[in-house]
């Protein structure tokens, strides 16, 4: 199956500094990307809908200048959590589909667990 | 809104019985609806998907759906569950990010399975 991976696994930062998780598909060409935020024993809710080339569109409630995303290629999205505090500290997923067709699924990354002191 | 239900939290089962874990959903038009299933500090697994045809989906390890429109339910099932099975499963639905997006998922809340040797 389509393998999609992120990095780094596990960051613990400094309140105010920034921080860059990757996601990238392995094995196939991602057109559009997509990053969840799951707080404990909760569920992902979707934060962005990034496509290759274009800008990245935002939910409701998420501040695009706070977290930046960039999906430079068809393999790589790249979220930047800019001057992260304490409450931003989260389990971060991505996940990755080929095409816009209703029958394509989309495989996630193993996430990455953002701690900020 | 294009959303579903989980309404369990838990669901105890003894290994070598059925499980059962329940999804509704609430969409106009046509659902078409995913099951993940997420193991402890990791990403999402796909499970399965109903995007048309039988009302009975099979997936990945040994998990079916059945996709009931009168009672607007997605079912998880197994016939014989194993202790390996213990994780959080989710419920999605397909929703709309705009024309270059394609579809991006809404989960619902999760429910813990636990299955006991």
């Amino acid at each position: 199956g389509a393998v999609v991976s992120q990095h780094p696994s596990r960051v613990i930062c400094k309140s105010g500094t920034s921080v860059k998780i990757e996601c990238r598909s392995l094995d196939f060409q991602a057109t559009t990307m997509f990053w969840y935020r799951q707080f404990p024993k909760q569920s992902l809710m979707l934060m962005a809908t990034s496509n290759e080339g274009s800008k990245a569109t935002y939910e409701q409630g998420v501040e695009k200048d706070k977290f930046l995303i960039n999906h430079a290629s068809l393999t790589l999205s790249t979220l930047t959590v800019t001057s992260a505090h304490p409450e931003d500290s989260s389990f971060y997923i991505c996940s990755a589909k080929t095409g816009t067709s209703v029958a394509d699924t989309q495989y996630f990354g193993p996430g990455t667990r953002l701690t900020v002191l | 809104a294009q959303s579903v239900a989980q309404p369990e939290d838990q669901v105890n089962v003894a290994e070598g019985n059925p499980l059962t874990v329940k999804c509704t959903y609430s969409v106009s038009g046509n659902p078409y609806l995913f099951w993940y299933v997420q193991y402890p500090n990791r990403g999402l697994q796909f499970l399965l998907k109903y995007i048309t045809g039988d009302n009975l989906v099979k997936g990945s390890y040994g998990f079916e759906a059945e996709f009931n429109k009168s009672q607007t339910s997605f079912h998880l099932k197994k016939p014989s569950a194993l202790v390996s099975d213990s994780a959080l499963y989710f419920c999605a639905v397909r929703v709309s990010r705009g024309p270059n997006s394609g579809y991006a998922l809404n989960f619902g809340k999760g429910t813990s399975l636990l299955v006991t040797p």
